[in-house]
C-alpha cells in the first residue's frame, strides 16, 4: 500500500548511544516531516525538508540531525541519545495528490523510542 | 506564531449519542487548512476531516462533522451516533506557513475520547 514506512516501531536504547530512524515515502511527495509526541504536549516539529536536498530545523532540532537522502527517504540520527529523547517519533510526507482535493499528510506509524 | 487550543484534555460520551470536541486557533492568516486527527491505540495518526478556510460550508465526513466559525477562530468537531470505535485520542492541527513557502502542521495537546457502551 501507498504510504509512509518507518523503521524501527521499537527501540531501546543506553544514554549516550547513537541510531538512526528511517523513513521513506512512495507518494512522490516534496515535503517530509519528522515530529515528536510526548504526553500532553501534543506533536512537535524537529526537522523538515521542504524537498530534496533540503532540510530545515523546527521547534525542537537540539540533539537531532537529519538526512533527504532522496525524494522518498528522510533519516533522523540521535547522535548521543538522552532520557530527554525518549518519545513517540512520527515521520509525515506532504503533497497534493490528484488534484488540490487530495491535499494533505500522511504518517508513518511511529517509532517508540526509550532511553534508559 | 500560530497556535492550537484543544481545552478538553479527556472526554466521554455514551455509544450512540453525540460528543462535540473544542479547538480554537491564533492566526493572522486569511487563508488556511484545518485538521481533526484521530489516534487510536495502535498510535496511527488518520485525518478525519479537513476545512479549508475560505469554503464558508462546514465540512462533514460521513457521522463526521465541523462547526467552523471562521471570525471565532473556532473549529470543534463533531461526532454523532458514536460507535466503540471512536475512542481515541484526537488532534486539532492548523497548517501553518514556513520561511521559504514550505509548511507544517501545528498541533493542539489532543483530547482523549473514551466511548463507553
Amino acid at each position: 500500500n501507498a504510504g509512509v514506512t518507518q523503521t524501527p516501531k521499537f527501540q531501546v536504547l543506553k544514554t549516550g548511544q547513537s541510531m538512526t530512524l528511517q523513513c521513506a515515502q512512495d507518494m512522490n511527495h516534496n515535503s517530509m516531516y519528522w515530529y515528536r509526541q510526548d504526553p500532553g504536549m501534543g506533536l512537535r516539529l524537529i526537522y523538515y525538508s521542504a524537498s530534496e536536498g533540503t532540510t530545515d530545523k523546527g521547534e525542537v532540532p537540539n540533539g537531532y540531525n537529519v538526512s533527504r537522502l532522496n525524494k522518498r527517504e528522510f533519516s533522523l540520527r540521535l547522535e548521543s541519545a538522552a532520557p530527554s529523547q525518549t518519545s513517540v517519533y512520527f515521520c509525515a510526507s506532504n503533497g497534493f495528490g490528484r488534484g488540490p482535493a487530495n491535499y494533505g499528510y500522511t504518517f508513518g506509524s511511529g517509532t517508540r523510542l526509550t532511553v534508559v | 506564531a500560530q497556535t492550537v487550543t484543544q481545552s478538553q484534555p479527556e472526554m466521554s460520551v455514551q455509544e450512540a449519542e453525540t460528543v462535540t470536541l473544542s479547538c480554537t486557533y491564533d492566526t493572522s492568516e486569511s487563508d488556511y487548512y484545518l485538521f481533526w486527527y484521530k489516534q487510536p491505540p495502535s498510535r496511527q495518526m488518520i485525518l478525519v476531516i479537513r476545512q479549508e478556510a475560505y469554503k464558508q460550508q462546514n465540512a462533514t465526513e460521513n457521522r463526521f462533522s465541523v462547526n467552523f466559525q471562521k471570525a471565532a477562530k473556532s473549529f470543534s468537531l463533531k461526532i454523532s451516533d458514536s460507535q466503540l470505535g471512536d475512542a481515541a485520542m484526537y488532534f486539532c492541527a492548523y497548517r501553518s506557513w514556513l520561511q521559504g513557502g514550505s509548511e507544517k502542521l501545528v498541533f493542539g495537546k489532543g483530547t482523549k475520547l473514551t466511548v463507553n457502551p
